[in-house]
């Protein structure tokens, strides 16, 4: 089974703080992990994956297999990046089925 | 710009009654699912289709079928809504190897 957890509900950081949205995975496959993003009134759009190794909006995060985590980092953080974070873990192949962690607020403070 | 409509953005419906939700996409993804998003518990999925007239169940599927007769367009059904079923619906469509693109979500509550 895929399971997908992320331990913070709330993370609040003041402006221009180093933010670290913790994402630990469980799954005993090759796995595509994702970050998805929520602003207020707003739906759920995909921030990055780790395929594409990118960086968006100032994000970035490495899978890391020996841990199976996919921590969400960026140095800087800003009020705009206040939103809900979700990780998630796909199958690679199959039937691209994905398992979602149970997300974490993070609340820059000005 | 790509898109998944979900039908209704506020929906209130009586217990025991036949709910139905709708979600189409014009990008002709493969693989559509639906979500309900709860505070505290995440997304979980309930059923997903990797193609007409085929689907699986997700995680929850109790209470709930759905129904893919087109390609773009996947319908979630309460047989017989309950209170408990009083959540935020999200649609999503997949292609092979991409990321999700979801719905704006219908918001149904069950009095």
């Amino acid at each position: 089974a895929q399971r997908v957890t992320q331990p913070e509900k709330l993370l609040s950081v003041f402006k221009g703080a180093p933010v670290e949205l913790k994402c630990n995975y469980s799954y005993s496959g090759s796995p595509e992990l994702f970050w998805y993003v929520q602003y207020s009134r707003q739906r759920l759009q995909l921030l990055l994956r780790h395929i594409s190794r990118e960086s968006i909006k100032g994000f970035t995060a490495d899978l890391n297999k020996g841990e199976t985590s996919f921590h969400l980092k960026k140095p800087f953080a800003q009020e705009e990046d206040s939103a809900m974070y979700y990780c998630a873990l796909a199958r690679s192949g199959g039937y691209q089925k994905v398992t979602f962690g149970t997300g974490t607020k993070l609340q820059v403070i000005p | 710009d790509v898109k998944v409509t979900q039908s209704s953005r506020y929906l209130v419906k009586r217990t025991g009654e036949k709910v139905f939700l709708e979600c189409v996409q014009d990008m002709d993804h493969e693989n559509m699912f639906w979500y309900r998003q709860d505070p505290g518990l995440g997304l979980r999925l309930i059923y997903f289709s990797y193609d007409v007239k085929m689907k699986e169940k997700g995680d929850i599927p109790e209470g709930y079928s759905v129904s893919r007769e087109k390609k773009e367009r996947f319908s979630l059904i309460l047989e017989s809504a309950s209170t408990n079923q009083t959540s935020m619906y999200l649609c999503a469509s997949r292609s092979w190897g991409d990321g999700y693109t979801f719905g704006s979500g219908t918001r149904l509550t069950v009095v």
